[in-house]
């Protein structure tokens, strides 16, 4: 898999929005483009994923750049349970490719009242 | 929904015993893949299994082996426990198939070597 890179940390005020970087220069056209999350004492929680187009959920939107170089997770309004680290990883969309995701170190998320 | 359940969440073993996990996907969800977190090594992948096939395996001994069954459900054996397997164990599991479907995690089985 291509790989990614993540400041290793972000601090964001409460209720402010946020945006978390990710760099993946070496992206293939056929690599979609995942983040996951883990909060403290649990497992990873699967947040949004996108291939070309910028894509929004209840949790957060993900904002692609046309080169696919590079990719923002926006959660809008951060909240004190959105701190946690947060993974921005490459999986190959091609069919029958199998799952093995390669997490990195992420962003921690600091996030302040 | 139920989620992905893994059992047992917490686990204390001795040096060269050995141990099963279990794990329980989402229902209709034939991919479970099973991943190692250690505070020095972060999130490792181990394996994964696709009908009841093994399809990835990640950088680990052959200590660590796995196997899934025709319901999905999956167990993970390690054998000739070490104070290094010490670690958070997480299973995973996804509908299968391309990688851009979302896997859905448990919240692991805390395992520790005495």
């Amino acid at each position: 898999d291509a790989k990614t890179t993540q400041p290793n940390s972000m601090e964001s005020n409460e209720e402010e929005p946020v945006h978390l970087p990710c760099n993946h220069s070496t992206i293939s056209g056929t690599d979609y483009i995942h983040w996951y999350r883990q909060l403290p004492s649990q497992g990873p929680e699967y947040v949004i994923h996108g291939l070309t187009s910028n894509v929004n959920n209840r949790m957060a939107s993900l904002a692609i750049a046309e080169d696919r170089k590079s990719s923002t997770l926006i959660l809008h309004r951060a909240t004190l349970r959105d701190a946690a680290v947060y993974y921005c990883i490459l999986r190959d969309g091609k069919s029958n490719s199998g799952y093995a995701l390669n997490f990195g170190k992420g962003t921690s998320l600091l996030v302040t009242p | 929904k139920a989620g992905v359940t893994q059992t047992p969440r917490y686990l204390i073993k001795t040096r060269g015993q050995q141990v099963t996990l279990s794990c329980s996907p989402i229902s209709g969800h034939r991919s479970v893949s099973w991943y190692q977190q250690t505070p020095g090594q972060g999130l490792q992948f181990l394996f994964e299994y696709f009908s009841e096939t093994q399809r990835n395996k990640g950088n680990f001994p052959g200590r660590f082996s796995g196997r899934q069954f025709s319901n999905s459900r999956s167990e993970m054996n390690v054998s000739t426990l070490e104070l290094g397997d010490s670690a958070l164990y997480l299973c995973a599991s996804s509908l299968g198939g391309s990688g851009n479907q979302p896997q859905h995690f448990g919240d692991g089985t805390r395992l520790s070597i005495l």
